[in-house]
C-alpha cells in the first residue's frame, strides 16, 4: 500500500528565505506526482505536476523535483514570502486513468515578515 | 476556464434534515471526484465518477449518496448524517482519458463548510 510521508510537519521562516519542502513514497511505482497550496478553510490549489518520467518542473519561483528510484521528491520554494503561508500537500498517483491520489499530511509553513 | 466552483460555501444542518451539495465544471473533464477533509488532515477520497459512472467508492456509509447527471455536474445527497460527518467537503476534476498518455491533474473546488448539529 501506498504511503507518503511529508517533513516537516511544520516550519517558520523568515522573510526571503529559500526553502525546500519533502515528500517521500514508499512505492516508487508513481504515475505522477502533485504538490498542491491550501490555505485555511479553503480548497487545494494545484502548483505543480510532475509525470514519473521528468525529473523536475518549475512555475514562478517554484521548482519541484522527482527522484522515483529513492521515492523523494522536493518542493523549493525561492525568495518566501508571507503570501507563500499555507500547508502544502503532495500527492501521489499510482496509476492511469482515474486512479485515487494518495496524499502526505502537509507541511504547515509559516513566513514571518 | 480551469474552475472548479461548488455551492454552498457552508451549509449547517441537523441529523434529520435532507440536503446536497453541487459541483460543477467546465474544463471538459470526464473523472470527477468527492473528498472529504477533517481539520488539520489531508483530503481523504469518497467517491470518484468516471465517464458519469460511479467507478470508485472507499466504503462510504449510505447516508451520503453521489449523483452525477451529465459530464459537467457532480452532487453529492446527505440525508441523517452525523455531527462527526462535519468537515470540508472538497469536490475535484480531472482529465480522464483512458490509454496512451495522460495528463491527470486534479483540480479542486473551494469546498464546502458542513456543519452537522
Amino acid at each position: 500500500k501506498q504511503e507518503v510521508t511529508q517533513i516537516p510537519a511544520a516550519l517558520s521562516v523568515p522573510e526571503g528565505e529559500n526553502l525546500v519542502l519533502n515528500c517521500s513514497f514508499t512505492d516508487s511505482a508513481i504515475y505522477n506526482l502533485q504538490w498542491f497550496r491550501q490555505d485555511p478553510g479553503k480548497g487545494l490549489t494545484s502548483l505543480l505536476l510532475i509525470q514519473s518520467s521528468q525529473r523536475e518542473q518549475t512555475s514562478g519561483r517554484l521548482n519541484a523535483s522527482l527522484d522515483k528510484s529513492s521515492g523523494r521528491s522536493t518542493l523549493y520554494i525561492a525568495a518566501s514570502q508571507p503570501g507563500d503561508s499555507a500547508t502544502y500537500l503532495c500527492a501521489v498517483r499510482v496509476g492511469s486513468g482515474n486512479t485515487p491520489l494518495v496524499f502526505g499530511k502537509g507541511t504547515r509553513l509559516s513566513v514571518i515578515a | 476556464d480551469t474552475e472548479v466552483t461548488q455551492t454552498p460555501k457552508h451549509l449547517v444542518m441537523g441529523m434529520t434534515n435532507k440536503k446536497s451539495l453541487k459541483c460543477e465544471q467546465h474544463m471538459g473533464h470526464r473523472a470527477m471526484y468527492w473528498y472529504k477533509q477533517k481539520a488539520k488532515k489531508p483530503p481523504e477520497l469518497m467517491f470518484v465518477y468516471s465517464y458519469e459512472k460511479l467507478s470508485i467508492n472507499e466504503s462510504v456509509p449510505s447516508r451520503f449518496s453521489p449523483e452525477c447527471p451529465n459530464s459537467s455536474l457532480l452532487n453529492l445527497h446527505l440525508h441523517a448524517l452525523q455531527p462527526e460527518d462535519s468537515a470540508l467537503y472538497l469536490c475535484a476534476s480531472s482529465q480522464d482519458v483512458s490509454g496512451g498518455w495522460t495528463y491527470n491533474e486534479q483540480f479542486f473546488g473551494p469546498g464546502t463548510r458542513l456543519t452537522v448539529l
